[in-house]
């Protein structure tokens, strides 16, 4: 079993709709949890990072994580076709070493 | 130009051959990495440097070695290139002290697409 799973998708929604991404995991040592966004042939881009539990909003994108489920997830508001791209998320420990350990990401449509 | 610069970012090779990726950084960041990116399997970590003296192996080290020439330069060679080696490589650098938290943030390359014969 891996410790983050992913669906990989693809996940095909029409402009303006609401877009949910999750992921779950198997280690409870996790404590920072992040969302890359990456592009057809680009490396991938931090989007946001939360740490421990919670939710975090910034702008059209709301990152929320309940540790209780292992299971973390990303809203994207109002999705518009720039937000066509693959979703990794990626998840460390509180020792800071910058191990991440990434799900497979999922790849998302956006349809005008 | 890009914070995270790699070269080549394209290339075919066959079995047994050596092979370095280059990766050159402008963020003043200590640490580097090495990812590597598999179709369903997400990145996978193959080496990491917290500064030049300081090198570790990563998730799946085994077939790459890496060298550290500076503190802006992260090179990852595969000495004798294999099929199960085609991947999209990655490095990235990070910034340990983002906002105080303790989050390791990584800024990636755009990545070395490397196909084995």
């Amino acid at each position: 079993q891996k410790e983050v799973e992913q669906d990989p998708g693809p996940l095909s929604v029409p402009e303006g709709a609401i877009v949910s991404l999750n992921c779950t995991y198997s280690n409870s040592a996790f404590q920072y949890f992040m969302w890359y966004r990456q592009y057809s042939r680009k490396g991938p881009e931090l989007l946001m990072y939360t740490y421990s539990s919670g939710n975090k909003e910034d702008g059209r994108f709301t990152a929320q994580v309940d540790k209780s489920s292992k299971y973390i997830s990303l809203f994207i508001r109002d999705s518009q076709p720039s937000d066509s791209a693959t979703y990794l998320c990626a998840m460390s420990g509180a020792s800071n070493t910058g191990k991440l350990i990434f799900g497979q990401g999922t790849t998302l449509q956006v349809k005008p | 130009d890009a914070d995270v610069t790699q070269t080549p970012r394209n290339r075919i090779t066959k079995t047994g051959k050596r092979i370095m990726l280059e990766c050159s950084q402008t963020k003043g960041h200590d640490r580097m990495y090495w990812y590597r990116q598999d179709p369903g399997l997400g990145l996978r970590l193959i080496y990491y440097s917290f500064d030049v003296k300081d090198i570790n192996k990563g998730e799946i080290s085994d077939g790459y070695s890496v060298s550290r020439q500076a503190q802006a330069k992260f090179s990852l060679s595969l000495e004798s290139a294999i099929p199960n080696q085609t991947a999209l490589y990655f490095c990235a650098t990070s910034d340990p002290g983002l906002e105080g938290s303790g989050a390791n943030v990584l800024t990636f390359g755009a990545g070395s697409r490397l196909t084995v014969l």
